[in-house]
């Protein structure tokens, strides 16, 4: 299984409503990755873990909670988000930090996120 | 600040030519390059890896790299209307522990 899986792939919330993103990946990765990309930019790093453990936070405001429960489950939970969160989520996973510059990453389809 | 600079096109060219995308990077300590494609709305896959200077070729696609010059470019032989797409440029710092990615080249690949 070379895939990170994301679901789901398309999601409307409005800004009261409490959402989770979830990303799965069984490649024996042990670095996994949030990254947010609006259209026509570049993805911006949000969240990176390492071995389930959380090692930057890249200043995301608190509306955005991650959660890793395994080595093949990286989560993201949504709650108060506002119209300008919306974008496309991504999850990425590598071998493992360190060696994110040795292999690259695997992405996720995504997530496209739209805030009402 | 570390900056991963591309030309955000867009990048037109006919089938069958050269496509020349290109590349340049602030922070004198990266070790790995990788180019991504992404087509609108889908998320972005990785199609060549690059650490030592000089070319690295594979199929339709060479990347080079200039270390020194601190430029990493990406060439498509053969263009064909399905290379129409956004190429992103990433690149790793020594931490490794993230990559840095370029805004990304739009090319279009004309019939």
């Amino acid at each position: 299984d070379t895939e990170v899986t994301q679901t789901p792939k398309h999601l409307v919330m409005g800004m009261t409503n409490k959402k989770s993103l979830k990303c799965e990946q069984h490649m024996g990765h042990r670095a996994m990755y949030w990254y947010k990309q609006k259209a026509k930019k570049p993805p911006e790093l949000m969240f990176v873990y390492s071995y389930e453990k959380l090692s930057i936070n890249e200043s995301v405001p608190s509306r955005f909670s991650p959660e890793c429960p395994n080595s093949s489950l990286l989560n993201l939970h949504l709650h108060a988000l506002q119209p300008e969160d919306s974008a496309l989520y991504l999850c990425a996973s590598s071998f493992a930090t360190g060696t994110a510059s040795n292999y690259g990453y695997t992405f996720g389809s995504g997530t496209r996120l739209t805030v009402v | 600040q570390k900056e991963v600079e591309q030309n955000s096109g867009p990048l037109s060219v006919p089938e069958g030519a050269i496509a020349s995308l290109n590349c340049t990077y602030s922070d004198r300590g990266s070790q790995s390059f990788f180019w991504y494609r992404q087509y609108s709305g889908k998320s972005p896959e990785l199609i060549m890896s690059i650490y030592s200077n000089g070319d690295k070729e594979d199929g339709r696609f060479t990347a080079q790299l200039n270390k020194a010059s601190q430029y990493v470019s990406l060439l498509i032989r053969d263009s064909q209307p399905s290379d129409s797409a956004t190429y992103l440029c990433a690149v790793s710092g020594d931490s490794g522990y993230a990559l840095n990615f370029g805004k990304g080249t739009s090319l279009l690949v004309t019939p």
